[in-house]
This record gives structure tokens, C-alpha cells and sequence, in this order.
């Protein structure tokens, strides 16, 4: 079957250091996104990717970056993670075309501290 | 502000509807998404109402939806325990799904 997967599901890391989260989808969808959820926010769009080299930055970029050299995977990477980063990321994917589903990871919880 | 909105708790019987409701400002927004997140889990799609329904029915769920006041709900008939939840709306926004900040469900029995 089809899926979403994160890795790691929990991480725990120090002020500066550079951090990156897996996403990897065996949906072949076009599109896929990354969130943080905090509380009191619902979810916020980091970045998102329409294809394959393609990548441009949602609501809350600062901070993170994004690349696409395939179609299954979009790794998100703290270049110096700081302590407001603390939160519970979420990747999703969906396929082309408007309104269709998005299907979400299981998340990854990262501390930092 | 926030361009969607929910209240962030609500608290029912088991047996009794459940009504959540959300207030979105995209008029050109073409679906609206309900989803649904249970503790340690990702989001998952509940139900979505295309912009030119009014109302949308899937089994104990009912979607309503006022384009005139951008208000949209989702009543939940005979709530069970295992809805408790948070439920977030969203919208189809400008580059991807604009979410509520989600209304956690408490089902007490």
C-alpha cells in the first residue's frame, strides 16, 4: 500500500546545530507540503513543492529550507536550529489538480534545546 | 487575524450531535476541508464540501456551508468516544490548504 512516512519520529537537539527531517511517499504524488503544528496555530505552512526541483516558501520559511531531486522524498532542514523551533512537524503530499486530499505523515517531534 | 477560525474546545455526551463550527475569510476559496487528528497521529480528511454546495451528508456526518458569511460546520450525529479529537477546517488557499487552529472534541460518557 501506498504511504507517508517521517524519520525520526522524535528528536531532540541543541541550539545552532543543523537538523534535518526525512519525508518520503510512495504515492508518486506531484505535491508535497511541510507543516509545523504548535498550539494555539493549527498547522503553518513551511514549504511546499509542486515537482520535481521545484520548491517555494509558505507562511513561516524563515529558518528552514527545502530541496526536491525526486518525486518521493522532501527533506526539511534546520540550518542552525534555534529554540522556537521546538514543534511537531507534519508532511503531507497530494497529487495534481485542485482539491484533492492531502495525506499527512505520522509527524516528527523535535526538541530543541 | 487569523484567516481561518474555530473555537478551540467543545465538550459533548455520547449519543448527543456534536457541531463545530469555522469562520474562513478566502471567498475564492474552491473546496473547504475538514480533517481530522487523533493523538500522536496525522492530519486525516474527514469530508470536503465543494464551494457551490450548500450541504454535504457522509453517514453520521453533515457538512454545512454559508458562502454569504464564509461559515462552514460540521455536525457529528450520535458522537461516540472514539470521535474525540481535534478537528481542524481548512481551505484551499493561495498556494496550499490554510488551516483553523482545530477544535479538540471531548466525548464524555
Amino acid at each position: 500500500d501506498a504511504e507517508i512516512t517521517q524519520s525520526p519520529r522524535h528528536k531532540i537537539t541543541e541550539t545552532g546545530r543543523q537538523v534535518t527531517l526525512a519525508c518520503h511517499q510512495t504515492w508518486n504524488h506531484n505535491n508535497m507540503f511541510w507543516y509545523r503544528q504548535d498550539l494555539g496555530h493549527g498547522l503553518r505552512l513551511i514549504h511546499y513543492s509542486y515537482g520535481v526541483q521545484d520548491t517555494n516558501k509558505g507562511e513561516v520559511s524563515d529558518g528552514y529550507s527545502v530541496s526536491r531531486s525526486n518525486t518521493e522524498d522532501l527533506p526539511l532542514t534546520l540550518e542552525s536550529a534555534a529554540s522556537s523551533q521546538t514543534s511537531v512537524y507534519f508532511c503531507a503530499s497530494s497529487g495534481s489538480g485542485e482539491g484533492l486530499e492531502q495525506y499527512f505523515g505520522p509527524g516528527t517531534r523535535l526538541t530543541v534545546t | 487575524g487569523e484567516d481561518v477560525e474555530q473555537s478551540l474546545f467543545l465538550s459533548v455526551r455520547e449519543g448527543d450531535s456534536s457541531v463545530i463550527n469555522c469562520t474562513y475569510t478566502d471567498s475564492s476559496s474552491t473546496y473547504l476541508y475538514w480533517y481530522k487528528q487523533e493523538p500522536g497521529a496525522g492530519l486525516q480528511l474527514l469530508t470536503y464540501i465543494f464551494s457551490n454546495m450548500d450541504m454535504k451528508q457522509d453517514q453520521r456526518l453533515t457538512v454545512l456551508l454559508n458562502k454569504k458569511d464564509k461559515h462552514l460546520s460540521l455536525r457529528i450525529a450520535d458522537t461516540q468516544t472514539g470521535d474525540s479529537a481535534i478537528y481542524f477546517c481548512a481551505e484551499t488557499g493561495r498556494r496550499a490548504l490554510t488551516f483553523g487552529s482545530g477544535t479538540r472534541l471531548q466525548v464524555q460518557p
